[in-house]
């Protein structure tokens, strides 16, 4: 199975300010037939199911605002809150859909400092 | 717009059994392969099952093979879980989702997601 790992486990950053999202997969989800890397963001804010954020790494999802970014390939992936707003307060998880299982990260709780 | 209701979660005891439902509506239910994740109290989300379009492929994580069945009701919009065996650490909110895009792999993104249902496993 590929495991996904993230760090940190929680960040508090202020508002306005910019928070970073570590992301790291045991091994490569990059496919090489299509140059893709098959890495997802899911946002999750308490009580509610997860929201796809970011798909193929760095494919903002319709709707989600732009200060919402991925970046990364092969092995390493970052999500950036560029501005973070008080409707951020989330916990955000990576998910890899390489190869079988579907595995997820242990999630991120983003907080206001 | 789209809608997952999850329903039959409850509380059991080791080695119980519960059959979970999930009903769809504001989608084509039949062209997308539907999946069952789960979430244990304070943890983070489990990829548990998936099924093809038809019903014809199923795959489960390993810890559930042999005691969990997905299965779906195309006319009925209706994804299922059967867990049998149930142990303690099965204990989380089961979530339907719908992959993003109807393709034909299982290595799916979600773009929908259920409320989810609470499954206690405890004596």
């Amino acid at each position: 199975d590929i495991v996904m790992t993230q760090s940190p486990d929680s960040l508090a950053v202020s508002l306005g300010e910019r928070a970073t999202i570590n992301c790291k997969s045991s091994q490569s989800v990059l496919y090489s037939s299509d140059n893709k890397n098959y890495l997802v963001w899911y946002q999750q804010k308490p009580g509610q199911p997860p929201k796809l954020l970011i798909y193929w790494a760095s494919t903002r999802e319709s709707g989600v605002p732009d200060r919402f970014s991925g970046s990364g390939s092969g092995t390493d992936f970052t999500l950036t809150i560029s501005s973070l707003r008080a409707e951020d307060v989330a916990v955000y998880y990576c998910q890899q859909y390489y190869d079988a299982p579907l595995t997820f990260g242990g999630g991120t709780k983003v907080e206001i400092k | 717009e789209v809608q997952l209701v999850e329903s039959g979660g409850g509380s059991v005891q080791p080695g119980g059994s519960l059959r979970l439902s999930c009903a769809a509506s504001g989608f084509s239910f039949s062209i997308y392969w539907m999946s069952w994740v789960r979430q244990a109290p304070g943890k983070g989300l489990e990829w548990v099952a998936n099924i093809k379009q038809d019903g014809s492929d199923k795959n489960y994580l390993d810890s559930v093979k042999g005691r969990f069945t997905i299965s779906r009701d195309n006319a009925k919009n209706s994804l299922f879980l059967q867990m049998n065996s149930l142990r303690v650490e099965d204990t989380a909110v089961y979530y339907c989702a719908k992959q993003r895009d109807p393709i034909a792999t299982p290595l799916s993104i979600y773009n929908s997601w259920g409320q989810g249902t609470l499954v206690t496993v405890s004596s």
